[in-house]
């Protein structure tokens, strides 16, 4: 499986943007990029993907660089409820998610 | 459709005792998938069913661990003679197992080996 690498931890104060990266140097041209979360507590939920292009929907954007080498989470206005762990996944079309250990988010009042 | 359901939430129990978790599926998801998760760490793979077929189990599921999802609907995560190390956040998942369609996971069933 593909790695990638992820910050172990990122604080962000409330109402501002959070820029969450993940490095992915040995990625292949048939993965994708995808995102998790875990709040405390929770199972993992999905936060969104994509191939090559960048994305939004309307929990995040995800940035792609253009050689696909890295990728950015952005949530554009952190809230409390975003304090979770945020998991950076490269996923082949059809196959199962695998998970890294993943940034921890703490956002401040 | 209330989400993924997973049976029991916790699960006390002594060494040597054999334990059996529950997990429902989005109903027309045919995909389920296990995972494992300790403290501090992400989930961890254990096992896949497309339908009633497991297609595939990690190294991570020993001989003590067995599953199963009779026709195709429910799955059960059975754990024999357990162990201190096998305490831990067992997560239950399903998908459509289509295109990159998103895993939706349940909240978890946690184990604690005494």
């Amino acid at each position: 499986d593909a790695k990638t690498t992820q910050p172990n931890s990122m604080e962000s104060n409330e109402e501002e943007p959070v820029h969450l990266p993940c490095n992915h140097s040995t990625i292949s041209g048939t993965d994708y990029i995808h995102w998790y979360r875990q709040l405390p507590s929770q199972g993992p939920e999905y936060v969104i993907h994509g191939l090559t292009s960048n994305v939004n929907n309307r929990m995040a954007s995800l940035a792609i660089a253009e050689d696909r080498k890295s990728s950015t989470l952005i949530l554009h206005r952190a809230t409390l409820r975003d304090a979770a762990v945020y998991y950076c996944i490269l996923k082949a079309s059809y196959d199962k998610v695998i998970f890294g250990p993943g940034t921890s988010l703490s956002v401040i009042p | 459709d209330t989400g993924v359901s997973q049976d029991p939430r916790h699960k006390i129990t002594k060494r040597g005792q054999n334990v059996t978790f529950r997990c429902d599926p989005i109903s027309e998801h045919n995909r389920l998938y296990w995972y494992r998760q300790t403290l501090g760490q992400g989930p961890e793979f254990l096992t896949y069913f497309q339908n009633e077929a497991q297609l595939e189990k990690s190294r991570l599921l020993s001989d003590r661990f067995s599953a199963e999802r009779p026709k195709g609907s429910f799955s059960t995560l059975e754990i024999q003679r357990t162990e201190q190390g096998d305490s831990a956040m067992y997560l239950c998942a399903s998908s459509l197992g289509e295109l990159n369609t998103e895993a939706f996971f349940g909240q978890g069933t946690r184990l604690t080996v005494v």
